[in-house]
Order: C-alpha cells, then sequence, then structure tokens
C-alpha cells in the first residue's frame, strides 16, 4: 500500500499521560499536515509541514500539542497531559505543494 | 472571519433523483474550493475542485462568487453515493472543512 499510512490505528490512555502518533506519508509528497477531527464536525486543521519546516503551527490547539518532521519523511503529534477533551480523530494527509491532499485512515484516541 | 456552512447535516434521497448538497463560504480573499468525500468505512478522498471543472462520479459544482456558494449536484443519485461529504475551501495552504452532509440515497 503506498497510501498515507498512520500509526496505531486505536490509541486507550489515561488522562494526564503522554500520547504520540505517527503518520507516513505518500513517499514523494513534500508537505504533510495534521488534523483534528471530533463527533459531527469536520476535520480541523492543526499544523503543516513542507518538507522538515513547521510552516504553520499557530492553530495547534494547545501548547500541549507538538509535532515533528525531522527528515522531512515521516511525522509525529504528540500531546502531553492528555485531557478528556483532546478525545478525536487526529488525520494525516501529505501533497505536493498546492495539490490534492492524500488523507490517511486517522488514529483515534480515547482519553479516560 | 473565514467560514465553511454546510446547512444540512442529512440529505435523504431515493435513487434516480437529483441531488443538491449546499456550500456557502465567507472568505476574504479568493479560496480554491474543494468536494471532499467519505464512504463508509474508507479514509477521506477528494471528489473534486473548482478548478479542474472535472465531472466525477456524476457529480458537478459550479463557484458561485457572487453569492459565495459552491453547491455540489448530481441529476440521478445512486445508491453508492451514501456516503459523508465535506466542502472545504483551500486558502493559505489550509484546507478548512465545514460540518459535512450526510446523503443517504435508498432504493
Amino acid at each position: 500500500d503506498t497510501g498515507v499510512s498512520q500509526d496505531p490505528r486505536h490509541k486507550i490512555t489515561k488522562r494526564g499521560q503522554n500520547v504520540t502518533f505517527r503518520c507516513d506519508p505518500i513517499s514523494e509528497h513534500n508537505r504533510l499536515y495534521w488534523y483534528r477531527q471530533t463527533l459531527g464536525q469536520g476535520p480541523e486543521f492543526l499544523t503543516y509541514f513542507q518538507n522538515e519546516a513547521q510552516l504553520e503551527k499557530s492553530r495547534l490547539l494547545s501548547d500541549r500539542f507538538s509535532a515533528e518532521r525531522p527528515k522531512g519523511s515521516f511525522s509525529t503529534l504528540e500531546i502531553q497531559r492528555t485531557e478528556q477533551g483532546d478525545s478525536a480523530m487526529y488525520l494525516c494527509a501529505s501533497s505536493l505543494i498546492s495539490d490534492e491532499q492524500f488523507f490517511g485512515p486517522g488514529t483515534r484516541l480515547t482519553v479516560l | 472571519a473565514q467560514r465553511v456552512t454546510q446547512p444540512e447535516k442529512l440529505l435523504s434521497v431515493f435513487k434516480g433523483a437529483p441531488v443538491e448538497l449546499k456550500c456557502n463560504y465567507s472568505y476574504s480573499g479568493s479560496p480554491e474550493l474543494f468536494w471532499y468525500v467519505q464512504y463508509s468505512r474508507q479514509r477521506l478522498q477528494l471528489l473534486l475542485r473548482h478548478i479542474s471543472r472535472e465531472s466525477i462520479k456524476g457529480f458537478t459544482a459550479d463557484l458561485n462568487k457572487g453569492e459565495t456558494s459552491f453547491h455540489l449536484k448530481k441529476p440521478f443519485a445512486q445508491e453508492e453515493d451514501s456516503a459523508m461529504y465535506y466542502c472545504a475551501p483551500y486558502y493559505s495552504s489550509t484546507l478548512t472543512f465545514g460540518k459535512g452532509t450526510m446523503l443517504l440515497v435508498s432504493p
């Protein structure tokens, strides 16, 4: 499968724990995006990278959220000190510059 | 503020009926407009974009800059069209999704 992949697909954690999600984009894509989707809502943009540079991070929901793409390939999204309100589907997408975004299957986070 | 509105949460039609899923947007600039679709148990995928002016799976969407609308239309709905549809303006490297409209096509 040469599409966008995300790991894990499901994560259950206790409030206050840190979690990290991984996204592997389509190999030739230089842009990588993170979104959050809650029940009944469309995906909400969080941040994006062009190669290894994080070009927009003002939409990250709080300073507990951070993302990296150290070598311009895979990316990680970390949430520190999780809260119940962080429960959601976290989506990753990749694209060539300004082109169609291809989405991964998502990581569903449940915070107990 | 930049905003996209999909007024219908659910649209239920019979097979063969025409379909129109509404999308209105409010932007300070000139965004590019997309429709994304999510079929049951599948990932979100692009359906069409306004600059390509293509008809995909029988769907078309016309950008009306005066009304700031980008409604999605299909003359004869099929059962396999049942899915969640999202309108998404693209501006400043950011896609902003509406809340989505669930289309249910009954036999």
